[in-house]
């Protein structure tokens, strides 16, 4: 099936930092969302990207959909103690019909911030 | 406007039972999709219901099977539980099918003893 790979695994920086991950795929995506989730929540939706290239912004996040539709990019500028939690990124793949067409996952990005 | 919501947030089951999950999507939206959340294996996709069938279903058996009412509220089952099954399972909501952004629940914590 399909796989996305996300990294870092885990970033531990420093208050007022900024903060870069990203995802890869060896398929193309027709949609990549950006997730937070904390513990004991859901997945909160951060940014969606439509279109290739396309850079999109949500306070101090910016996403960007990869030129070749395979990756996608997460910033974080200027990090707060309650951006701690884990990203996700997801994709949605071109339509397949094979049945199995839910969106994709990466592992995710720990971020921990250290006042 | 509220928010996904499931039930029950907790549950402990043993093995071989069965459970079921419920979930409310926003109001307005008619697509339910089902995650399963582990630490091994991450988010992964159980199925997804638009207009009360299923449209897409992921690589999990039999034992997992869900339906959608036509007020879109779903339900999830799964049956003969397995140690492997503990989770938190997630229910996702869209207005239309794919093409639009999901939103999640907070989710079902299950756990088989």
């Amino acid at each position: 099936g399909q796989q996305l790979n996300q990294s870092p695994q885990s970033m531990f920086i420093q208050e007022g930092e900024d903060v870069s991950m990203n995802c890869t795929s060896s398929s193309i995506f027709n949609t990549w969302l950006w997730y937070k989730q904390e513990p004991g929540e859901g997945p909160v939706l951060l940014i969606a990207l439509y279109k290739a290239g396309e850079l999109t912004s949500n306070g101090r996040l910016t996403a960007q959909f990869g030129i070749t539709r395979k990756d996608s990019f997460l910033n974080i500028s200027a990090s707060i103690p309650s951006d701690v939690g884990i990203y996700f990124c997801a994709g949605l793949p071109l339509y397949s019909g094979g049945g199995a067409d839910g969106l994709t996952f990466g592992k995710g990005t720990h971020l921990i911030i250290q006042p | 406007k509220a928010g996904v919501t499931q039930t029950p947030r907790y549950l402990i089951k043993t093995r071989g039972q069965q459970v079921t999950l419920s979930c409310s999507p926003i109001s307005g939206h008619r697509s339910v999709s089902w995650y399963q959340q582990t630490p091994g294996q991450g988010l992964q996709f159980l199925f997804e219901y638009f207009s009360e069938t299923q449209r897409n279903k992921g690589n999990f058996p039999g034992r997992f099977s869900g339906r959608q009412f036509s007020n879109s509220r779903s339900e999830m089952n799964v049956s003969t539980l397995e140690l492997g099954d503990s989770a938190l399972y997630l229910c996702a909501s869209s207005l239309y099918r794919r093409t639009d952004t999901q939103y999640f629940g907070p989710g079902t914590r299950l756990t088989v003893l």
